[in-house]
């Protein structure tokens, strides 16, 4: 059971350049969510979906862009690298039903841009 | 607007002692609340959840966390600390908000003294 699969783990970009960060579930969860980590100030989110289709801001939107086509896809895009994005970024997934359901997450994409 | 503080950046430990970790959440009804374990270079996983019902929730790994309103704290205790426990620990609130989105902590960094 894979859970939350997020490629590649670790990436170096140029200022300028572009990536995608890759994030797939196989829980069937309604619910997708990009994270980033920096030191101390816990997790700030991204970008969220509640569905195929659909997908809305979070707290610190600006510099990426999401898609959501399929159910278990969920890929987050830098389209011009700063260095402000370097982070750990996390891939998280939830059962649409109840507000209680717990996200689930995967194991990070450590990106460094210089 | 939830928030989420954690006081304690860094606590430390010895092994075999018990451990309390603080969380204090800002959230106007109420909350569901969530502690969550990173190991290093690891994704964040769920120890325990609290959304209704009694105010004292068993976790896995022997954690435990009591949900008080009137101090609007979910503190994390374990009675006695293992070496493998040594990680950072994110408390966590939710509500009933679209997207079933959560607010973080900053984290509290856990090491632990043979």
């Amino acid at each position: 059971n894979a859970g939350v699969t997020q490629t590649p783990k670790f990436r170096i970009l140029k200022i300028g350049q572009s990536m995608t960060l890759q994030c797939t579930q196989d829980m069937n969860h309604n619910y997708m969510y990009w994270y980033r980590q920096d030191p101390g100030m816990g997790l700030k989110l991204i970008y969220y979906s509640v569905g195929a289709g659909i997908t809305d801001k979070g707290e610190v939107p600006n510099g990426y862009n999401v898609s959501r086509s399929t159910t278990e896809d969920f890929p987050l895009r830098l389209e011009l690298a700063a260095p402000s994005q370097t982070s750990v970024y996390f891939c998280a997934s939830s059962f649409r039903a109840g507000q209680n359901q717990p996200q689930h997450f995967g194991d990070g994409t450590r990106l460094s841009i210089l | 607007a939830q928030s989420v503080t954690q006081p304690d950046i860094h606590i430390t430990v010895s092994e075999g002692a018990s451990l309390e970790l603080r969380c204090n959440y800002s959230y106007g009804a109420t909350p569901y609340l969530f502690w969550y374990v990173q190991s290093p270079g690891q994704g964040l996983q769920l120890l325990l959840k609290y959304f209704s019902g009694d105010t004292l929730v068993q976790g896995i790994k022997g954690f435990e966390a009591e949900f008080k309103r009137s101090q609007s704290s979910f503190n994390l205790r374990k009675p006695s600390v293992h070496w493998s426990d040594a990680a950072e620990y994110f408390c966590a609130v939710g509500g009933n908000n679209a997207g079933n989105m959560l607010t973080f902590g900053g984290g509290t960094r856990l090491m632990v003294k043979p």
